[in-house]
């Protein structure tokens, strides 16, 4: 398999545009994970999935940010507008989720990020 | 306030040998706790997975322990390896749904020859 896939690897923008990030969970994962990872606050959870189903959003920072999953193969992340305070890398992850919809103990597997500059 | 702490902030070793890293938390209820390794640039890697009732669990040459007692986990490395250098991060999930996850800020590791 290859893995958990984000696109686009590196993105930068201006403040005040639109970003989509985008994500191909693993085949057969029906548990997805958005996290953002800065130097001052490490890694947070933004939200996850779950069959295609948010489960969790509480850790999404503020309407600017919006996240969907329209099918089992893809999910993305939209900040708009962006501002620079979203400059982050953006990791995307998935799970086998047999523990249903809270992910217990389920090895999530992450892609390499969106490193993300908003100027 | 539910935190992970994690000691040291970084570490510089010498290829070959061991070293362990620590993670205190004040997570309630504590679900499981994680340990991940990050190489840089890199998303990342899922070492070990423990819940409440385990108390030691090894992948290789890492093995994590939790003492939820004193809510303490260790992450120790043994005869380490150039290819090691990267951060540990301890991540405690709270309440039985395992919904809220706690974040350590890591810990850096070096290794040299």
């Amino acid at each position: 398999d290859a893995g958990v896939i984000q696109s686009p690897r590196h993105e930068v923008t201006e403040m005040g545009q639109e970003v989509t990030l985008r994500c191909k969970p693993i085949s057969g994962h029906n548990s997805l994970f958005w996290y953002r990872q800065t130097m001052m606050r490490g890694l947070e959870l933004l939200i996850y999935f779950n069959n295609n189903v948010p489960i969790d959003d509480s850790g999404m920072p503020e309407d600017r940010f919006s996240a969907k999953m329209p099918n089992a193969s893809f999910s993305t992340l939209k900040i708009q507008p962006s501002e620079p305070r979203d400059s982050a890398v953006y990791f995307c992850a998935s799970s086998s989720g047999l523990a249903g919809p809270y992910f217990s103990t389920d090895t999530q597997y992450f892609g390499p990020g969106t490193r993300l500059t908003v100027l | 306030k539910n935190q992970v702490e994690q000691s040291p902030q970084s570490l510089i070793i010498l290829e070959g040998k061991n070293c362990t890293l620590q993670c205190n938390y004040t997570v309630s209820p504590f679900s499981n706790l994680r340990w991940y390794k990050q190489d840089t640039g890199r998303g990342p890697v899922s070492l070990t997975i423990m819940t409440f009732s385990e108390n030691t669990k090894s992948n290789g040459r890492y093995t994590a322990t939790l003492d939820a007692d004193t809510k303490q986990s260790s992450l120790h490395i043994t005869a380490s390896q150039l290819s090691d250098s990267a951060s540990y991060i301890c991540v405690v999930s709270a309440n039985q749904a395992g919904t809220a996850l706690i974040f350590g800020k890591g810990t850096t590791l070096s290794v040299s020859s």
